[in-house]
């Protein structure tokens, strides 16, 4: 157990719909990042927050938004989805500036 | 920019035996740390090893060692003794001063009995 708590961990919905994935980084981590990772594919960087602050922004669609809360849990919104969507989306947190990431269980979304 | 290549995208070996997985990196900034991160069917992403650049000795983790070659910009990860449980996705990632880590696209290991 990573410490690290995502929901919901299965997710199927139609095309052109919006989502909200959500994310609660281990105790006392400041720094909370999202990848996703398509099908048989690495993982992409999508967005970095640091105690409420983006820090860093890879390569996220306009489609989808992030947020960090004073409680430092982070959502995932994704809108207008579309079949190419479909994908296991990781939250990770971490302490310190160059320390491992801690990864979730991914919340597998399916657009249908 | 920073980029991180695994450039075997499958290897296989027989169940005993010791495997070496690749990976390259590229970056201008000369404090950084990287990882090897293991990803079994579950996919669960686990963190194997770890290594910070400014130290010259290679980390090692039990049966997990790693080779890193810091002019060369070269980190890849030796498993010994391979067990069939260590049958995954391997990703290389490195995280640089600005805090994000970027992965490799992954190599997929097959331990064969």
């Amino acid at each position: 157990d990573s410490g690290v708590t995502q929901t919901p961990k299965h997710l199927i919905t139609a095309t052109g719909q919006r989502v909200t994935l959500r994310c609660s980084p281990r105790s006392g981590d400041l720094s909370v990042y999202w990848y996703q990772q398509s099908l048989d594919q690495g993982l992409q960087f999508l967005i970095q927050y640091y105690n409420g602050e983006e820090r860093a922004k890879g390569n996220i669609l306009e489609r989808f938004s992030a947020q960090q809360f004073p409680d430092l849990h982070s959502e995932l919104n994704l809108s207008s989805l579309e079949l190419g969507d479909s994908a296991l989306y990781f939250c990770a947190s971490s302490s310190g500036s160059l320390g491992e990431l801690f990864f979730g269980e991914g919340s597998r979304l399916t657009v249908l | 920019a920073q980029t991180v290549t695994q450039s075997q995208p499958e290897m296989s070996v027989q169940e005993a035996e010791t495997v070496t997985l690749s990976c390259t990196y590229d970056t201008s900034e000369s404090n950084y740390y990287l990882f090897w991160y293991k990803q079994p069917p579950s996919r669960q992403m686990i963190l194997v090893i770890r290594q910070e650049a400014y130290k010259q000795q290679n980390a090692t983790e039990n049966r997990f060692s790693v080779n890193f070659q810091k002019a060369a910009k070269s980190f890849s990860l030796k498993i010994s003794d391979s067990q069939l449980g260590d049958t995954a996705m391997y990703f290389c990632a490195a995280r640089l001063n600005n805090n994000d880590m970027r992965f490799g696209a992954g190599t997929r290991l097959t331990v064969k009995p």
